[in-house]
């Protein structure tokens, strides 16, 4: 069975103390890894995509980096307004219907 | 920037009640999917839609959920009787034919009473 599992649960940093997310993953020939960001009370907003392992990709602050188990979501530098949860999730080759699978997602804190 | 807009964005019903819940795409997308998130739990998987039919739904998709696109633009969820278990976001989504990745809607929280 396709397994998605995140951790930390929950993380509080200082604003600019960097840390890493860790998504670790069980599928059956992964098609995609993708990391969201969720606010409270909204949906998924999209932030990358991975495909293989080795690859990186970076937006701002965040650099999403990927192996044949795991992915690590690298937070550098965090300010206030990187708060709040950050959900990995991945597609199956297996699957025709491209579905996502997530995890439960790691609650981002980072306090002034 | 192109999204995908939900609407309610809030619904409170009667228990046994039918509920629809609407989305509208992004223009160009091809694929649709429902998911929900139950407060505090991770989000699941309902059912995708492609080309007028379901290509995929979940066990949770029972005979009570159904979903359609009645016109060009909107793409609904229908829940014909309501349960208390039914309360949650429910969050539509689409993707492009070219892409992976798919794009959410804010959600609509549906709350039974």
């Amino acid at each position: 069975e396709d397994q998605v599992t995140q951790s930390p649960e929950a993380l509080r940093l200082q604003e600019g103390e960097s840390s890493s997310l860790n998504c670790s993953y069980t599928v059956s020939g992964l098609r995609g890894l993708f990391w969201y960001r969720q606010d409270p009370g909204k949906g998924p907003e999209f932030l990358f995509t991975l495909y293989s392992a080795g690859e990186e990709k970076e937006k701002e602050r965040l650099k999403a980096t990927l192996t044949k188990k795991e992915s690590f979501l690298h937070i550098t530098a965090p300010k206030p307004e990187d708060s709040a949860t950050y959900l990995c999730a991945v597609q199956s080759l297996e699957d025709s219907s491209y579905k996502l699978i997530f995890g439960s997602g790691t609650r981002l804190l980072v306090r002034p | 920037e192109p999204e995908v807009t939900q609407t309610p964005s809030h619904q409170v019903t009667q228990m046994g009640q039918e509920v629809i819940l609407r989305c509208v795409p992004i223009s160009n997308h091809l694929y649709f999917y429902w998911y929900r998130q139950i407060l505090g739990q991770k989000v699941e998987f309902l059912v995708s839609f492609y080309n007028n039919e379901i290509s995929e739904k979940s066990e949770i998709f029972d005979d009570q959920f159904s979903v359609e696109r009645p016109d060009g633009s909107n793409f609904t969820l229908k829940i014909r009787s309501t349960k208390l278990e039914d309360s949650a976001m429910y969050f539509c989504a689409s993707r492009g034919q070219g892409g992976f990745e798919a794009f959410f809607g804010q959600g609509t929280r549906l709350t039974v009473v």
